[in-house]
């Protein structure tokens, strides 16, 4: 299995709504990562998770907390977004947290804030 | 800080002819390189990657890349392109012994018939 795998694809949610976004890849990769991306936009690192330890956090707002339950599992819970907040949100893994790593995305969740 | 820049935002072709997508980066020492493809509505695809070595280093679909230490890019060619190219390419770069991609904002392809 060589596929990261996201749901929902889609997601529309309203201010007030709490929600959240899953991710899982049976790889056996241990760095999964959060990103942000806006149209036409290269994506936007979130979070990183190292061992299912949290190794980076880059200044995300709190209404956005992420979730490493396993190895194979990232989640991104989701609590009174904004608008602006809309967005595909990309899901990543790799074998380490290194830099001869190579990024396996998912194909992202579409997530549309009201 | 590294920086990464793809100085074309967007490159139109016709199917068949010749394709080069450049990025060049800034940093200190020779940083991890890559090409990432992304089709529209989907997660971002390895085209190819550059970590040592020969510096002409071949790639998926019929992709290559050269990497030039003394022009600090890290260009992607492709001999004749296909409609089913036409994507957003992303050059990423990651310094050594560091986990973090700096991505550039990327080239649009437009394939014409």
């Amino acid at each position: 299995d060589t596929e990261v795998t996201q749901t929902p694809k889609h997601l529309v949610m309203g201010m007030t709504n709490k929600k959240s976004l899953k991710c899982e890849q049976h790889m056996g990769h241990r760095a999964m990562y959060w990103y942000k991306q806006k149209a036409k936009k290269p994506p936007e690192l979130m979070f990183v998770y190292s061992y299912e330890k949290l190794s980076i956090n880059e200044s995300v707002p709190s209404r956005f907390s992420p979730e490493c339950p396993n190895s194979s599992l990232l989640n991104l819970h989701l609590h009174a977004l904004q608008p602006e907040d809309s967005a595909l949100y990309l899901c990543a893994s790799s074998t380490g947290f290194s830099g001869a790593n190579v990024l396996t995305f998912g194909a992202g969740s579409r997530l549309t804030v009201l | 800080a590294q920086s990464v820049t793809q100085p074309d935002i967007h490159i139109t072709v016709s199917e068949g002819a010749s394709l080069e997508l450049r990025c060049n980066y800034s940093y200190g020492a020779t940083p991890y390189l890559f090409w990432y493809v992304q089709s529209p509505g989907q997660g971002l695809q390895l085209l190819l990657k550059y970590f040592s070595g020969d510096t002409l280093v071949q790639g998926i679909k019929g992709f290559e890349a050269e990497f030039k230490r003394s022009q600090s890019s890290f260009n992607l060619r492709k001999p004749s392109v296909h409609w089913s190219d036409a994507a957003e390419y992303f050059c990423a770069v990651v310094r050594t012994n560091a986990g973090k991609s700096t991505f550039g904002d990327g080239t649009t392809l437009t394939v014409k018939p």
